[in-house]
């Protein structure tokens, strides 16, 4: 069964210190691998994708990376307003081009 | 920039009602779908539609059913709403399926009493 696993489920951090969100998956076939970011009420911002291992995203002070079984979502100094959920979700290669979703890390930043 | 627009953020309805909720897209995307969302379970697939007049059921499609009558506008309906159904609707739209980059509607809170 495909399975995409984030972890971890929540976090808290000071502003200004760095960490890694993780997202692991068992699929059949990776076509693709989304960040989405979240703010409560709200629907899922698109942030990255990435398609291949070995492959890196930048945005501000996020990077995403993606290895054949994981991906991290690295965040570099964070501050108050990167506070959100951040959901992971793989495109299968197989089966209705589908996007299977993690269930989300929720991040917390204190000023 | 993509916007996609869900006709109510929240709606409070009784048991059995038939509801509807609409979803417009303004960047000509073919692809349109519905999900919802629920603490613990994340985002699951109810129907996607891929063109007008067509749709495909997703991984919980029961007691759902899907209009798409013009390519903008995608809508799910709740034949007889149940308890059970409560939940955060989200819509979403893709401009081709190879890539599937999904862009998000803000949501519909249901609640079903």
């Amino acid at each position: 069964e495909d399975q995409v696993t984030q972890s971890p489920e929540a976090l808290r951090l000071q502003e200004g210190e760095s960490s890694s969100l993780n997202c692991s998956y068992t699929v059949s076939g990776l076509r693709g691998l989304f960040w989405y970011r979240q703010d409560p009420g709200k629907g899922p911002e698109f942030l990255f994708t990435l398609y291949s291992a070995g492959e890196e995203k930048e945005k501000e002070r996020l990077k995403a990376t993606l290895t054949k079984k994981e991906s991290f979502l690295h965040i570099t100094a964070p501050k108050p307003e990167d506070s959100a959920t951040y959901l992971c979700a793989v495109l299968l290669i197989q089966g209705a081009q589908k996007l299977v979703f993690g269930q989300g890390t929720r991040l917390t930043i204190n000023p | 920039d993509v916007k996609v627009t869900q006709s109510s953020r929240y709606l409070v309805k009784r048991t059995g009602e038939k509801v509807f909720l609409e979803c417009v897209q303004d960047m000509d995307h073919e692809n349109m779908f519905w999900y919802r969302q629920d603490p613990g379970l994340g985002l699951r697939l109810i129907y996607f539609s891929y063109d007008v007049k067509m749709k495909e059921k997703g991984d919980i499609p029961e007691g759902y059913s899907v209009s798409r009558e013009k390519k903008e506008r995608f809508s799910l309906i709740l034949e007889s709403a149940s308890t059970n159904q409560t939940s955060m609707y989200l819509c979403a739209s893709s401009f081709d399926l190879r890539s599937n980059i999904q862009y998000f509607g803000a949501g519909t809170r249901l609640s079903v009493l």
